[in-house]
């Protein structure tokens, strides 16, 4: 079955730019009906949706977080990436990357995780 | 931004316990209602889609309703492993927007 692995720094400087890469395993990153996430969880908190890439290259991004928020994706390496530019503080969180599965008009929904990865921002 | 309020926060319950969760979205999203479950340092797992729809593998106690801005869940015999946070989310919107989680205690 389709696993998601996180990797990257677990600690970024502010004022900096955070950077993951998610790896998919078991599947194809290529499929038509997916799109791949990238979703965050300060601690102890709720979770907050940082943006979309479809295989296509065709991305969506929080508005809260457009500016910072670059997503892009390897196909050749079953591979997609987050940026987040100029982070502070307010950005330590637990960053999950997650496949959507889309079928139009019927549902629309995170099917499949990562495990999570921790990144603190730091002063 | 659509927002997904849900109640309680938290609920202190015991196993054999029916339990419903309540989401209230502060628009229509028809029936675009996706609930999750997250245990302690794990990833949130995919419960019910589309209101009342259950992922593959999820036990059959679990189920899920409403449409419009009005949405449940219930389980209706907890078990020991249903301890957890749970979280609704909606899809009507590409800006994707969860609830702020419940979290179910042992009483």
């Amino acid at each position: 079955q389709v696993q998601l692995q996180e990797s990257g720094p677990g600690l970024v400087k502010s004022s900096q730019t955070l950077s993951l890469t998610c790896t998919v395993s078991g599947g194809s990153i290529s499929s038509g009906t997916h799109y791949w996430s990238w979703i965050r969880q300060p601690a102890g908190k709720g979770l907050e949706w940082v943006g979309r890439i479809y295989s296509t290259g065709s991305t969506n991004q929080n508005p809260s977080l457009k500016s910072r928020v670059t997503i892009s994706v390897d196909t050749s390496k079953n591979q997609f990436s987050l940026k987040l530019s100029s982070v502070t503080a307010a950005d330590t969180a637990v960053y999950y990357c997650a496949r959507g599965v889309v079928v139009p008009g019927a549902h629309d929904a995170f099917d499949v995780w990562g495990q999570g990865t921790m990144v603190t921002v730091s002063s | 931004d659509i927002q997904m309020t849900q109640s309680p926060s938290s609920l202190s319950t015991s196993v054999g316990d029916r339990v419903t969760i309540t989401c209230r979205a502060s628009q229509s999203i028809i029936t675009y209602l996706n609930w999750y479950q997250q245990k302690p340092g794990k990833a949130p797992k995919l419960l019910i889609f589309t209101t009342s729809n259950l992922q593959s593998g999820v036990p059959s106690r679990f189920s899920g309703s409403g449409s419009g801005t009005d949405f449940t869940l219930t389980i209706s015999s907890l078990q020991p492993e249903d301890f957890a946070t749970y979280y609704c989310q909606q899809s009507y919107s590409t800006l994707y927007t969860f609830g702020q989680g419940t979290k179910l205690e042992i009483k």
